[in-house]
């Protein structure tokens, strides 16, 4: 049975550091695995999608990597702000299609 | 445009009422989902639609009811819900329902009296 692990679950950085998020998962048969952001009662808001097939993926600020053999992913945030701060997660697609979800990292930028 | 739309975006409502949550996507996708979240937990999946089928139904009680009247439309219906479904329901929506990136709306805050 996949299981999908965060660690931190919290996490608190001065603003303007670089700073990285871990996921790892048991189960490397997997088809993709994607990173969200949560703001406190709101949606979930897609940052990156890493296929199986790909090391990693990149959008501004961020860097997602993806190790399948050691079943790990990292998310990568340069250059933190405050408006940064929310809750991370990552969910892998696994072999019944189904997301299994982290529980999530919380993140606060200090100014 | 990767927006996924809910209605409304809070709905109070009584143990014997019967409601309805609203979702839509203009992206052309294939597959549409409800999610619940309780507070501090990550997203716990209820239904997928692909092709406007029903392909996932998990144990979730017949107390919640879904729609798919086509494929830019899901509705989930509520009926004697209990003050434990208080949460946040989260419509998602992916090119198909495999392995497509996941979009969310921004979800209906549900509260039970």
């Amino acid at each position: 049975k996949q299981e999908v692990t965060q660690i931190p679950a919290a996490l608190s950085v001065p603003e303007g550091e670089n700073l990285v998020l871990n996921c790892s998962f048991t189960d490397s048969a997997i088809y993709n695995l994607q990173w969200f952001r949560q703001d406190p009662g709101k949606g979930l808001t897609s940052l990156l999608l890493i296929q199986s097939s790909q090391r990693e993926q990149t959008s501004g600020r961020l860097n997602a990597s993806l190790d399948k053999s050691s079943g790990r992913s990292t998310l990568y945030i340069a250059a933190s702000q405050p408006g940064d701060s929310a809750t991370y997660l990552c969910a892998v697609r696994g072999s019944n299609y189904q997301l299994i979800w982290g529980a999530g990292t919380k993140l606060i930028i200090k100014p | 445009d990767t927006e996924v739309t809910q209605t409304p975006k809070h709905l109070v409502m009584g143990m014997t009422n019967k409601k309805s949550l609203k979702c839509e996507q203009h992206m052309g996708h294939r597959a549409m989902y409800w999610y619940k979240q309780k507070a501090k937990k990550p997203p716990e999946l209820m239904f997928v639609y692909s092709y406007e089928k029903l392909s996932i139904n998990e144990s979730v009680p017949s107390r919640f009811s879904p729609e798919c009247p086509n494929s830019s439309l899901l509705n989930l219906h509520l009926h004697a819900l209990q003050p434990e479904d208080s949460a946040l329901y989260l419509c998602a929506s992916s090119q198909d329902g495999t392995t497509g990136e996941q979009f969310f709306g921004p979800g209906t805050r549900l509260t039970v009296l």
